[in-house]
């Protein structure tokens, strides 16, 4: 089975400065790795993913992640934040094989931009 | 291209009561994956339906079922509710052929258990 732990449940940060949100997960298999944002009242929308080839991925509003086999972790950057990406932040995982549709989400990070 | 779209966006039922969602994948998508979602459990994987066949499916009670129909469109169904029923209900969509395809997400289906 796989799991996904945030290690931050909630990160203030003020705007233009850098962030970092932390992704680790376990697993016996081999994975593929998402992040997923999720604005008030919305469903689910993916900023990016790694399936495999290079560990630095590039997602979409300026966002990036490193996969970093080792450490197990998955930690998503952005190097100046604006007030529009106020959300909660989740990391997920599909194990390799036949889980297909079966994402393994963290308990989320929630975001806040200050002005 | 039309989007994953659930309905209804609300409800609220009486708990002992029985209820429907429903889930339209974007065309030509053939996979179609319910999630719950609460502030105490977060997201959790329900079940995943390809081709109408259950292909996977979490560790929900029996009182969770759904099904897929041949146009793609699932439903899910919850018996007997509970108050702690009460959640956002996710579903996304994908073309469900290999497992690293992009899951696509609704907008979710609030339902309230009182």
């Amino acid at each position: 089975a796989q799991s996904v732990t945030q290690l931050d449940s909630q990160v203030p940060v003020f705007e233009e400065a850098p962030v970092e949100l932390r992704c680790n997960y376990s697993s016996s298999v081999s994975v593929y790795l998402f992040w997923y944002v999720q604005y008030p009242n919305q469903g689910l929308q993916l900023l990016l993913k790694y399936l495999s080839g290079s560990t630095l991925v590039k997602g979409i509003n300026g966002f990036e992640a490193e996969f970093n086999k080792s450490q197990t972790s998955f930690h998503l950057r952005k190097p100046s934040v604006h007030i529009s990406d106020t959300a909660e932040y989740f990391c997920a995982v599909v194990a390799g094989g036949t889980s297909y549709g079966k994402l393994t989400f963290g308990q989320g990070t929630i975001l806040t931009v200050h002005p | 291209k039309a989007g994953v779209t659930q309905t209804p966006r609300y409800l609220i039922k009486t708990r002992g009561q029985q209820v429907t969602l429903s889930c339209s994948p974007i065309s030509g998508h053939r996979s179609v994956s319910w999630y719950q979602q609460t502030p105490g459990q977060g997201l959790q994987f329900l079940f995943e339906y390809f081709s109408e066949t259950q292909r996977n499916k979490g560790n929900f009670p029996g009182r969770f079922s759904g099904r897929q129909f041949s146009n793609s469109r699932s439903e899910m169904n919850v018996s007997t509710l509970e108050l702690g029923d009460s959640a956002l209900y996710l579903c996304a969509s994908s073309s469900g052929r290999t497992v690293n395809t992009e899951a696509f997400f609704g907008q979710g289906t609030r339902l309230t258990v009182v």
